[in-house]
C-alpha cells in the first residue's frame, strides 16, 4: 500500500532551537497532508492542514507562528518547531490522503524531546 | 467543533474473552476509520466504513457503522495478547478530509 515517511524518527534539542520534521507520500501525490500532535497516553490531536501552495489552515489553539508549515511541494510537507520548550515534547505524526483510495496514511512519527 | 468520543477509556479482559469500543460523534459522519496502536508506536489502519448500517469483519474482528452514521464499534471475539494496543476511532465529516480522532480505548489482556 502507500507509504509515508517522516524524518527524523527521534529528535533531541536544546530549550530555544528550532526543529524541522519532514512528511513524504512516497508513491502517491498529496495536494493537503495533516499534521496531528500525541502526548503520552492520549489521542491524536490535529494541529493543521498542510495545503500544497497555499497557507496552511491551523486548528483552533494552535499557534502559527510557533509551528511553520511548508507544503513544497506535493510529496513533501514539512513542519518546523521553533523556539522549542520542554512543553512541545510529544509524538507529531503525519498523515497524506490519498484521494484515488479515498483514505489516509499515516508516517511512523517523530518523537520530539527538548531538554 | 466535531468531537468524537470513545467509550471505555480503558478495558482489561482475559485472554479469551469478547472486547467491545465504542465510538460516538457529535455530528453526521461521511466515513470513520479505525486504528490500532502499539505503545511506542503509530497508529495503523485497520478499516474504513462509509455506508450506513454497514458491517465488516477481518478475522475476529468486527466493525460497524451506525445507520444514523454518527456512531461505530469495534468488536473483538476471543482477545489474544496480540489484540494489546489502544483502539482509536477517527471520523471524516462531509466536506472535508480532516479526521478527527476519538479518545481512544486501552486494551490490556490477561494470559
Amino acid at each position: 500500500g502507500a507509504v509515508v515517511s517522516q524524518h527524523p524518527s527521534r529528535v533531541i534539542c536544546k530549550s530555544g532551537t528550532s526543529v524541522k520534521i519532514e512528511c513524504r507520500s512516497l508513491d502517491f501525490q498529496a495536494t493537503t497532508m495533516f499534521w496531528y500532535r500525541q502526548f503520552p497516553k492520549q489521542s491524536l490531536m490535529l494541529m493543521a492542514t498542510s495545503n500544497e501552495g497555499s497557507k496552511a489552515t491551523y486548528e483552533q489553539g494552535v499557534e502559527k507562528d510557533k509551528f511553520l508549515i511548508n507544503h513544497a511541494s506535493l510529496t513533501l510537507s514539512t513542519l518546523t518547531v521553533t523556539s522549542a520548550h520542554p512543553e512541545d515534547s510529544s509524538f507529531y505524526i503525519c498523515s497524506a490522503p490519498d484521494n484515488a483510495a479515498d483514505t489516509q496514511y499515516f508516517g511512523p512519527g517523530t518523537r520530539l524531546t527538548v531538554l | 467543533g466535531q468531537q468524537v468520543m470513545q467509550i471505555p477509556q480503558y478495558q482489561h479482559v482475559q485472554e479469551g474473552e469478547d472486547f467491545t469500543t465504542y465510538c460516538n460523534s457529535s455530528t453526521t459522519l461521511s466515513n470513520i476509520q479505525w486504528y490500532k496502536q502499539r505503545p511506542g508506536g503509530h497508529p495503523v489502519f485497520l478499516i474504513q466504513l462509509v455506508k450506513s448500517g454497514e458491517v465488516k469483519k477481518q478475522k475476529r474482528l468486527t466493525f460497524q457503522f451506525g445507520e444514523a452514521k454518527k456512531n461505530s464499534s469495534l468488536h473483538i471475539t476471543a482477545t489474544q495478547t496480540t489484540d494489546v494496543g489502544t483502539y482509536f476511532c477517527a471520523g471524516r465529516g462531509s466536506g472535508t478530509y480532516k479526521y478527527i480522532f476519538g479518545t481512544g480505548t486501552r486494551l490490556k489482556v490477561l494470559a
